[in-house]
């Protein structure tokens, strides 16, 4: 079946530090790729996207490219920051044979970033 | 706010008693999901609706749970009998029809059993 394997965290990183949280999949479809992420007591909110191979998904600074090649889709911003502070989950959407695209999600990572 | 909603927000019962979860998604969307989400561990597929339909179930889906969609529009998680090991988050999620992207998911309901 699909999965989702992502880096373990928590990952704790200085204000503007680089970030990368690595993401790859397996999957019998052609999944749609996607990172979600939870702030602290809120709900999952999606917070990127790609549907094919090689598109770049992007928002609020962070970017990931769909690698059909290497199954991959990693999250990386530039400069984070302090209100970048949450769990990320990679996920994918593919056609489960009953009429659904589910969503399978990754374990999650936790980013701590410090002032 | 026309996001999805989910009630209670938090539930602690005893073992062996019956809780319900309500979720009532964004209206225009016709498909609705359950997933169950532990502590450290992503979010988990538990079962889908079409409308009224439920068209699919995980192994995850004991037959101690059930849910429902009687119109089409909200829908109840029963869990009968609680056990320990059900303490988690349920999460509602609600997608529009005919899109096979996004899923938009509420703010969960989190069950802790004692």
């Amino acid at each position: 079946g699909d999965s989702v394997t992502q880096m373990e965290g928590p990952v704790t990183l200085s204000e503007e530090a680089f970030l990368t949280i690595n993401c790859t999949y397996t999957a019998t479809g052609y999944p749609s790729l996607f990172w979600y992420v939870q702030y602290p007591g809120e709900g999952l909110q999606l917070l990127l996207k790609a549907t094919k191979a090689d598109d770049k998904g992007s928002n609020k600074g962070f970017e990931a490219t769909y690698r059909k090649e290497t199954t991959s889709f990693h999250l990386e911003k530039g400069s984070v920051q302090v209100s970048d502070s949450a769990v990320y989950f990679c996920a994918l959407s593919d056609y489960s044979g009953a009429g659904s695209y589910q969503l399978t999600f990754g374990k999650g990572t936790k980013l701590s970033v410090i002032p | 706010d026309t996001g999805v909603s989910q009630d209670p927000r938090h539930k602690i019962t005893k073992r062996g008693q019956n809780v319900t979860f309500r979720c009532d998604p964004i209206s225009e969307h016709n498909r609705l999901y359950w997933y169950r989400q532990t502590l450290g561990q992503g979010p988990e597929f538990l079962t889908y609706f079409q409308n009224e339909a439920q068209l699919e179930k995980s192994r995850l889906l004991s037959d101690r749970f059930s849910a429902e969609r009687p119109k089409g529009s909200f829908s109840t998680l029963e869990i009968q009998r609680t056990e320990q090991g059900d303490s988690a988050m349920y999460l509602c999620a609600s997608r529009p029809r005919g899109d096979t992207g996004e899923l938009f998911f509420g703010e969960g309901s989190r069950l802790t059993v004692l």
